[in-house]
């Protein structure tokens, strides 16, 4: 799986969009990327996924460039609730039957601000 | 709603004792996963399972620990015997081995602390 690379730590205000950024210049054709978030003391929480072309959800949009060597994850109205850390991760989706294993970095942790 | 539970919640041991941590995967989900998290080298995986049988189990130290779906309900994980650098977050996740979701939903996990 390709390597990812994020920021330590973001900070954002309170009500305004968070973007974080992940780079993953070195990402096959083949392989999707994933965010997952952790609030502290939980569990990982799957957020969004996609291969190359913009993806939205009720929790967030994933954008990625064109070339795929970089996305950004945004978090259109970030709320206190979503501090958290977000772990960019790249890897090829699994065939019929099941995932595989998640290889986590050390992730962004984003801190919202009153 | 749906939820992956792990018990215990927590637990303090003293080294050289028996651990049995286990998971209640969500209902039909087909593989489960076990994750162990410490502040050094942050999430990474132990073992998984699809339809009950072991599929990788690279991340574990097998002298000392050992994992189980003893049902399509139950995953344990055991450690015997414990040690203090064995002292960690310890997570289950399961995925409804739909193809072209791959999604894990994680447990709340065990803090284990081994004195």
């Amino acid at each position: 799986d390709a390597k990812t690379t994020q920021p330590t730590s973001m900070d954002c205000a309170e009500g305004r969009a968070a973007n974080l950024p992940c780079n993953h210049s070195t990402i096959s054709g083949n392989e999707y990327v994933y965010w997952y978030r952790q609030i502290h003391s939980q569990g990982p929480q799957y957020i969004i996924h996609g291969l190359k072309n913009n993806e939205t959800n009720e929790m967030a949009s994933l954008i990625i460039t064109e070339d795929r060597k970089s996305s950004t994850l945004i978090l259109p109205h970030a709320t206190l609730r979503d501090t958290a850390v977000y772990y960019c991760i790249v890897r090829k989706l699994g065939g019929q039957g099941g995932s595989e294993k998640l290889v986590f970095g050390k992730g962004t942790k984003l801190t919202v601000n009153p | 709603d749906a939820r992956v539970t792990q018990t215990p919640r927590h637990k303090v041991t003293e080294m050289g004792q028996e651990v049995t941590m286990r998971c209640q995967p969500i209902l039909g989900h087909n593989t489960v996963f076990w994750y162990r998290q410490t502040m050094m080298q942050g999430l990474e995986l132990l073992a998984y399972f699809r339809n009950r049988a072991p599929l990788d189990d690279s991340g574990m130290p097998k002298d000392r620990f050992s994992a189980e779906m003893p049902d399509a309900t139950l995953a344990t994980l055991k450690i015997q015997p414990s040690e203090p650098r064995d002292s960690a977050v310890y997570f289950c996740a399961s995925d409804p081995g739909l193809a072209g979701t791959d999604t894990q939903y994680f447990g709340p996990g065990t803090r284990l602390t081994v004195l």
